[in-house]
């Protein structure tokens, strides 16, 4: 198995643009995580998804965040429009209930608003 | 309000002692407790899950407690190795599947 993917590895964007970040869970899987991590907060949830449907987004920081998860093989988190605060690592997650509740993390996508 | 506390020092220890980590939580039942651990610029890895009606669970040379009493889990790694020098994080589950992350302990094993 692949893990789960995330897209991109690292972005460097300016204040004011959009961002979108990228997640394939793992086949099967039929709950999503998208996490923050940053050295002040440690990793906070942002929103997860069951079968698809959003069932909790309280973690969402403001407005400026959406995310979606059209199909049970693809999810994105944007972000209109970045602020420097938004630097971090965003990372995407996903889990099975068969697995006893371990989640599987991607490799993170590094973002860096200036 | 809910909250994870893992000491947020970093712990030192010699190569081949055993390294023991805690997690407290306060304003939480939870029915699982978990423990993974993080490599710098990677994702958090699974390492061992322990339900609340487990006292112990051990798994090669790592090996958890939990304590729902005291609200608090240990976290023990014996004859530890340079290689396990990471951070580790302590997470709880609250409603549905919704996992919330403590801050971490980094550990570092010297030779």
């Amino acid at each position: 198995d692949a893990g789960v993917i995330q897209s991109p590895r690292h972005e460097v964007t300016e204040m004011g643009q959009e961002v979108t970040l990228r997640c394939k869970p793992i086949s099967g899987h039929d709950y999503l995580f998208w996490y923050r991590q940053t050295m002040m907060r440690g990793l906070e949830l942002l929103i997860y998804f069951n079968n698809n449907v959003p069932i909790d987004d309280s973690g969402m920081p403001e407005d400026r965040f959406s995310a979606k998860m059209p199909n049970a093989s693809f999810s994105t988190l944007k972000i209109q429009p970045s602020e420097p605060r938004d630097s971090a690592v965003y990372f995407c997650a996903s889990s099975s209930n068969r697995a006893g509740n371990t989640i599987y993390f991607g490799e993170g996508s590094w973002l860096t608003v200036v | 309000s809910q909250k994870i506390e893992q000491n947020s020092e970093a712990l030192n220890i010699q190569e081949g002692k055993t390294a023991t980590l805690t997690c407290n939580y306060t304003n939480y039942s939870p029915a699982y407790l978990q423990w993974y651990r993080q490599d710098p610029g990677r994702g958090p890895v699974f390492l061992l899950l322990i339900r609340e009606n487990e006292k112990e669970k051990r798994k090669e040379r790592l090996k958890v407690t939990f304590d729902t009493t005291l609200k608090q889990s240990l976290f023990h790694i014996t004859a530890s190795q340079p290689a396990d020098s990471a951070t580790y994080l302590c997470v709880l589950t609250g409603g549905g599947n919704k996992l919330t992350f403590g801050t971490g302990t980094q550990l570092k094993v010297e030779l």
